[in-house]
């Protein structure tokens, strides 16, 4: 039951260009929604987060949108940078529990070429 | 910048035998969290603990596992007999509560 996917396994890209991760979801109930970068032999890492009120939120050259009405949402690395090269995890969370549980999606592999 | 703590980085065990994880959160954080990840799968939710007591856990968090917080700053997973599909690395997470969660760098369980 994959309720937060990501179908793409991997993505590479040229140092400089955009990146762009995508994930959908199923479950209508998840009103917020994360992103998670994880290197090897680490635990994943916070990077954005947008809630459900919002289309759009920015950090630096990291944004997610997000698209309600098609349960989407991605995530945009501009400009990318070889340093971003991981594995970026898409998560969602339901504010109506009141555990803050994750539920993530499979992974995207991102290479940054220099 | 405070971080959340996890021993051992690497634990090896046989099939039948028990192990215990552990996890130190960041100081003023309420909620805990583990989640496991199978190799080339994604991370999933076994269980979450607020107040002393769990608050939450999903299906593969059955009878042989269980948590526990002995102290202030420890909070434990146990498994009672492991499975060779038990292994996995898991993670320990939490939250003073909000929705990002803090990850500890993982503990990587091979049952052979």
């Amino acid at each position: 039951d994959q309720q937060v996917k990501q179908n793409s396994p991997s993505l590479s890209v040229q140092e400089g260009r955009i990146s762009i991760l995508n994930c959908d979801y199923t479950n209508s109930m998840f009103d917020y929604f994360l992103w998670y970068k994880k290197y090897p032999a680490e635990g994943p890492t916070f990077l954005i987060s947008i809630s459900s009120i919002k289309d759009k939120n920015e950090d630096g050259r990291f944004t997610v949108f997000l698209n309600k009405s098609a349960k989407h949402l991605s995530l945009h690395i501009v400009p990318s940078q070889p340093g971003d090269s991981a594995v970026y995890f898409c998560a969602a969370s339901n504010s109506g529990g009141s555990n803050y549980k994750l539920t993530f999606g499979k992974g995207t592999l991102l290479t940054v070429n220099p | 910048e405070p971080e959340v703590t996890q021993t051992p980085s690497h634990q090896v065990t046989q099939m039948g035998q028990e192990v215990i994880l552990r996890c130190v959160p960041i100081s003023n954080h309420l909620y805990f969290y583990w989640y496991r990840q199978i190799l080339g799968q994604k991370v999933e939710f076994l269980v979450s603990f607020y107040n002393n007591e769990i608050s939450e856990k999903s299906e593969i968090f059955d009878d042989q596992f269980s948590v526990e917080r002995p102290d202030g700053s420890n909070f434990t997973l146990k498994i009672r007999s492991t499975k060779l599909e038990d292994s996995a690395m898991y993670f320990c997470a939490s939250t003073p509560p909000r929705y990002e969660q803090y990850f500890g760098p993982g503990t990587r369980l091979t049952v052979t």
